[in-house]
């Protein structure tokens, strides 16, 4: 089946700082997603990407579908105390594969 | 608040026990979702309902039992679990199937002892 190797699994950093994760695939993906999971809560969808090379924005998040369609980059700037929690990539195939996949998230810390 | 609720948000179970959960959305969506998360793997799609009818049981024990009598309500029923069981339990809600962008659930903190 598919998989998606995300990266790095946890970030320690200080407010302020910018911030980069990435997800690589096994095969190509169509859509890629981006969620944020807050301790208690359920994911919360950041990003929607679909179509290769895409780069879209949402606040101080930035997220990029890779031209190859195997992976995807998350960028948070000046990261602020409430960004912290666990970011999910999720990529779903093509055809009548609603199914997504999802990374094992990474876990982020900002040190005020 | 995504629109997606359930409850409760907490339960611990004994292995001989019979419990359900509950996901409730009022987003007229059409697509609902049960997902397990364990720690440090990544969501598991365990079931799927389209306009009511399952589309998919991703090879889920049958000691989960799904019903979805409309399109806006889904129970998990659970019986003789076991505690590799215990985990985050998040329900989900989409469009239509085909549509990627779930909204989820707070979740259920399920703990079997």
């Amino acid at each position: 089946g598919q998989q998606l190797n995300q990266s790095p699994q946890s970030m320690f950093i200080q407010e302020g700082e910018d911030v980069s994760m990435n997800c690589t695939s096994s095969s190509i993906f169509n859509t890629w997603l981006w969620y944020k999971q807050e301790p208690g809560e359920g994911p919360v969808l950041l990003i929607a990407l679909y179509k290769a090379g895409e780069l879209t924005s949402n606040g101080r998040l930035t997220a990029q579908f890779g031209i190859t369609r195997k992976d995807s980059f998350l960028n948070i700037s000046a990261s602020i105390p409430s960004d912290v929690g666990i970011y999910f990539c999720a990529g779903k195939g093509g055809g009548s594969n609603y199914k997504l996949t999802f990374g094992k998230g990474t876990l982020l810390t900002v040190n005020p | 608040e995504t629109g997606v609720t359930q409850t409760p948000r907490h339960l611990v179970m004994g292995m001989t026990n019979k419990k359900s959960l509950k996901c409730e959305q009022h987003l007229g969506h059409n697509a609902m979702y049960w997902y397990k998360q364990s720690a440090k793997k990544p969501l598991e799609l365990m079931f799927v309902y389209n306009f009511k009818e399952q589309t998919e049981n991703n090879s889920v024990p049958s000691r989960f039992s799904p019903e979805c009598p409309n399109s806006s309500h889904l129970f998990l029923h659970l019986h003789t679990l076991q505690p590799e069981d215990s985990a985050l339990y998040l329900c989900a809600s989409s469009p239509r199937t085909g549509n990627t962008e779930a909204f989820f659930g707070q979740g259920t903190r399920l703990t079997v002892v």
